[in-house]
């Protein structure tokens, strides 16, 4: 059980397009659903918090207008990264908790390489 | 806010050997304790948690030890094998409030035959 995807696994596009990354939990219900990017050899920083129904809280330097996040419903958020730069190239990773735990569950991951 | 650091950076053991990764917090209100490891290439995996009611949790060869007064919790590897080689990442949060989790710096352990 609780087990989270996220699609696509990588991705590849030129500076200047929007790109959409997918994070499903699959045999729960989210509540809320985290967003983090991590560079090599880093640690995870947290990007934003979602909460199905209602607009994403963003941490501190996180441009809420690049990073377009909508939590539609209990199993599925959504990072878009608009107007992509190759600065924005790094390994997204979503989770996401249950309505009966605080447990963070991850995601995989998605590979965004902008050229 | 919350500040956690974690050691060493990096932990070289031969197969078989315990493997031990410490982390220390600041924030007193701070009473779940995750630790995350990491594969290359992968998303984080759970492995093992506890809260501040418990001073010790063990499953099977993991074990994490927390010291609430002094504010700090330990990972415990014991019979190590190659495929314990990852990186490993402890976590902070209050409890109770689906928090945002702070994270560690992260430890890269390596297994050596």
């Amino acid at each position: 059980g609780a087990v989270v995807s996220q699609h696509p696994s990588w991705v590849i596009c030129k500076s200047g397009t929007s790109v959409k990354i997918e994070c499903r939990s699959l045999d729960f219900q989210a509540t809320t659903m985290f967003w983090y990017r991590q560079f090599p050899k880093q640690s995870l920083m947290l990007m934003a918090t979602s909460n199905e129904g209602s607009k994403a809280t963003y941490e501190q330097g996180v441009e809420k207008d690049k990073f377009l996040i909508n939590h539609a419903s209990l199993t599925l958020s959504t990072l878009t990264v608009t107007s992509a730069h190759p600065e924005d190239s790094s390994f997204y990773i979503c989770s996401a908790i249950g309505q009966l735990t605080d447990t963070q569950y991850f995601g995989p991951g998605t590979r965004l390489t902008v050229l | 806010g919350e500040n956690v650091e974690q050691h060493p950076s990096t932990l070289s053991v031969q197969e078989g050997d315990s493997a031990v990764i410490k982390c220390t917090y600041s924030d007193s209100a701070s009473n779940y304790f995750p630790w995350y490891k990491q594969e290359l290439g992968k998303g984080p995996q759970l492995i093992i948690d506890i809260r501040s009611n418990v001073g010790e949790k063990k499953d099977q060869r993991i074990a994490v030890t927390l010291n609430k007064t002094a504010k700090h919790f330990s990972l415990h590897i014991t019979e190590t094998q190659p495929e314990d080689s990852a990186v490993y990442f402890c976590a902070a949060a209050p409890y109770g409030t689906a928090s945002k989790l702070t994270f560690g710096t992260g430890t890269r352990l390596q297994v050596t035959l």
